[in-house]
């Protein structure tokens, strides 16, 4: 069974410059999750997709940050314009449901310089 | 006060030791998820329970719904189970996701 992918996994940008990473779920996965981790931190949840609808995206810095899940499968998300405190790995993670086994992307690594 | 509270924050074994990671929460909770983070890598969900016992392998996971405390355990240790491990609340009707803190454990030879 495929895992979560996710691209870039690296991606360095300059503030102010905007930048967009996708995610695939798992195949039949309904729920979506995007999360920040900050070095040495746990992750923080930025939006949560029920198929294409969202659920929960009470943390995502709307003024800089979107994401959208079209046709509730693949996912983008975007930030624009970039801060230096962006600096973080983006992990997306399905699920089947909200109350069922969890599974991570690899994370894509983000650096604002 | 965290939600979800783990300990130690970090630990150091050697190769062989039997390993305990505690998890300790002040919600109530429909599952709670063990996780590991390797450094420069995803997250891998290791377990999901609601009640009792789970075991794969050298990790066995339990939970105490009325003491709101979940263990995992790591029997003979060895140096690739050096790693984050992270417990999850899931909580609410939303099914938000809490994290803890993490426990940073490395297993030395």
């Amino acid at each position: 069974e495929a895992g979560v992918a996710q691209s870039p996994r690296y991606k360095i940008i300059e503030k102010r410059q905007s930048v967009a990473f996708w995610c695939n779920p798992i195949s039949g996965h309904a729920t979506l999750y995007w999360y920040q981790q900050i070095l040495g931190q746990g992750p923080k949840l930025l939006i949560q997709f029920q198929n294409n609808g969202v659920v929960d995206d009470s943390q995502l810095p709307k003024d800089r940050f979107s994401a959208e899940r079209l046709k509730g499968v693949d996912s983008t998300l975007k930030i624009q314009p970039a801060k230096l405190e962006d600096s973080a790995v983006y992990l997306c993670a399905s699920s089947m449901g909200r109350r069922n086994t969890i599974y991570f992307g690899e994370g894509s690594w983000l650096t604002v310089v | 006060k965290n939600e979800v509270e783990q300990s130690p924050q970090n630990l150091t074994a050697q190769e062989g030791e039997f390993i305990t990671i505690n998890c300790s929460y002040s919600v109530g909770i429909s599952a709670l998820h063990w996780l590991q983070q390797h450094p420069g890598g995803g997250i891998v969900s290791l377990f999901m329970l609601s009640s009792g016992k789970k075991k794969h392998g050298r990790l066995i996971a339990t939970i105490n719904i009325q003491e709101k405390h979940s263990s995992l355990h790591i029997t003979a240790s060895h140096p690739r189970d050096s790693a984050v491990y992270i417990c999850a609340a899931l909580t609410g009707t939303a099914s938000k996701l809490t994290f803890g803190t993490g426990t940073r454990l490395q297993v030395t030879l």
